[in-house]
């Protein structure tokens, strides 16, 4: 079956660069588009950006001028990173499926929460 | 960007009984090939959001017939029409026509 796994560290200093990973099972992450969402503890959930198996990307206006999404067709990966973290952006971040036809995340990982503090 | 605006915020429900959701969107959500790209989710505590509903009003795989969406341009609505007790959690609306894609605040579901 899909499955969605993120990686990385939990724990991220104050302006340094968060880093994780998405390795998807079950399912090639071509041609499909992905998607990383974060949720701050106890809040909604925020789009962050996505990514299309060709490197197509978009992101988030809020954070556009932090973030980078990548893919790696070779290991069935795409990562995120966010740079100059502060406090506000401590969440779990969650990878998801993006567009695949009629459905928009319909699978997701099971999130990774990333503390920022010093 | 798109605000989406859920009401209510929170909802407890008697099991049984239906429960309704509204989501309005600040600008229509028709898309120009003729598509409405609305969307909702569960959240159930502890877990990653799951797919309820797709393009409105169709439901995805596995998803009981109790759950229904419906609306169009601004206005959608998702219902139950008997709550039980695994619906408890938090649903949200979520819209795909326009970029960035846009979640509504949530809506907490809870049982009386």
């Amino acid at each position: 079956q899909v499955q969605l796994r993120e990686s990385g560290p939990g724990l991220v200093k104050p302006s340094e660069t968060l880093s994780l990973i998405c390795t998807v099972s079950g399912v090639s992450i071509s041609p499909s588009y992905w998607s990383w969402i974060r949720q701050p503890p106890g809040r909604g959930l925020e789009w962050i950006g996505y990514i299309y198996y060709t490197g197509t990307t978009n992101y988030n206006p809020s954070l556009k001028s932090r973030v980078t999404i990548s893919v790696d067709t070779s290991k069935n990966q795409f990562s995120l990173s966010l740079s100059s973290v502060t406090a506000a952006d401590t969440a779990i971040y969650y990878c998801a499926r993006d567009y695949s036809g009629a459905y928009v995340f319909d699978y997701w990982g099971q999130g990774a929460l990333v503390t920022v503090s010093s | 960007e798109i605000v989406m605006t859920q009401t209510p915020l929170s909802l407890s429900v008697t099991p049984g009984q239906p429960a309704s959701i509204s989501c309005k969107s600040s600008r229509s959500l028709l898309h120009s090939d003729g598509k409405t790209y609305l969307y909702w989710y569960l959240q159930r505590p502890g877990q990653s959001p799951q797919l309820l509903i797709y393009e409105v009003s169709s439901r995805f795989s596995g998803v009981p017939d109790r759950f229904s969406g419906s609306g169009s341009g601004t206005d959608f609505t998702l219902k139950i029409s008997r709550v039980e007790a695994e619906d408890v959690g938090v649903y949200y609306c979520m819209e795909a026509t326009h970029l960035p894609r846009t979640f509504g605040q949530g809506t907490k579901v809870e049982i009386k």
